[in-house]
């Protein structure tokens, strides 16, 4: 079946540091890709997303590329800020009938003043 | 904006109580989920809902039911709390595939 696989945390960074977090999916067929994030006592927020191969998603300053060839969606922050710290989740939609996410385990990150 | 709201952010009840965790989304999406989350197991689909009256199990639903009669609204219910119960619960809806899905701010429930 379909599953992410991300590295595990807690990745802990100081500020104006250069972040890249891991994620390799398997899954058939052709799925979208998602980051999302979660801030303590918060639900998650999508962060970016990408719906097919050699697509870049980015937001608030994170990119992440649709690489179909290494099946990975690796999120990249060129320079880290303490409100950055959170806990990350890569995951991935099959386009399969329900419309059913899986997620990676998540990662923490620490960024420290 | 995307609203996704949920009825309580922290609740505290008993063991065998009934308990009901109430979503609403203001964007006319079709699906609606249900997980959980705890500490090392991620999160976990509890049911989904696709349709008004329509309902799914997901990898987890020992122990759980829901509702969803308008298509704005979805109910987890317990039907009997237990503390290994005791869980943040997290809404979300999307539109149909392919989209993304957007989550609620989260429940801390805890069972005593």
């Amino acid at each position: 079946g379909d599953s992410v696989t991300q590295m595990e945390g807690p990745v802990t960074l100081s500020e104006e540091a250069f972040l890249t977090i891991n994620c390799t999916y398997t899954a058939t067929g052709y799925p979208s890709l998602f980051w999302y994030v979660q801030y303590p006592g918060e639900g998650l927020q999508l962060l970016l997303k990408a719906t097919k191969a050699d697509d870049k998603g980015s937001n608030k300053g994170f990119e992440a590329t649709y690489r179909k060839e290494t099946t990975s969606f690796h999120l990249e922050k060129g320079s880290v800020q303490v409100s950055d710290s959170a806990v990350y989740f890569c995951a991935l939609n099959p386009k399969a009938a329900g419309n059913k996410l899986t997620f990676g385990g998540g990662t923490r990150v620490l960024v420290k003043p | 904006d995307v609203k996704v709201t949920q009825s309580s952010r922290y609740l505290v009840k008993r063991t065998g109580e009934k308990v009901f965790l109430e979503c609403v989304q203001d964007m006319d999406h079709e699906n609606m989920f249900w997980y959980r989350q705890d500490p090392g197991l991620g999160l976990r689909l509890i049911y989904f809902s696709y349709d008004v009256k329509m309902k799914e199990k997901g990898d987890i639903p020992e122990g759980y039911s829901v509702s969803r009669e308008k298509k704005e609204r979805f109910s987890l219910i317990l039907e009997s709390a237990s503390t290994n119960q005791t869980s943040m619960y997290l809404c979300a809806s999307s539109l149909r595939i392919p989209y993304e899905q957007y989550f609620g701010p989260g429940t801390r429930l805890t069972v005593t």
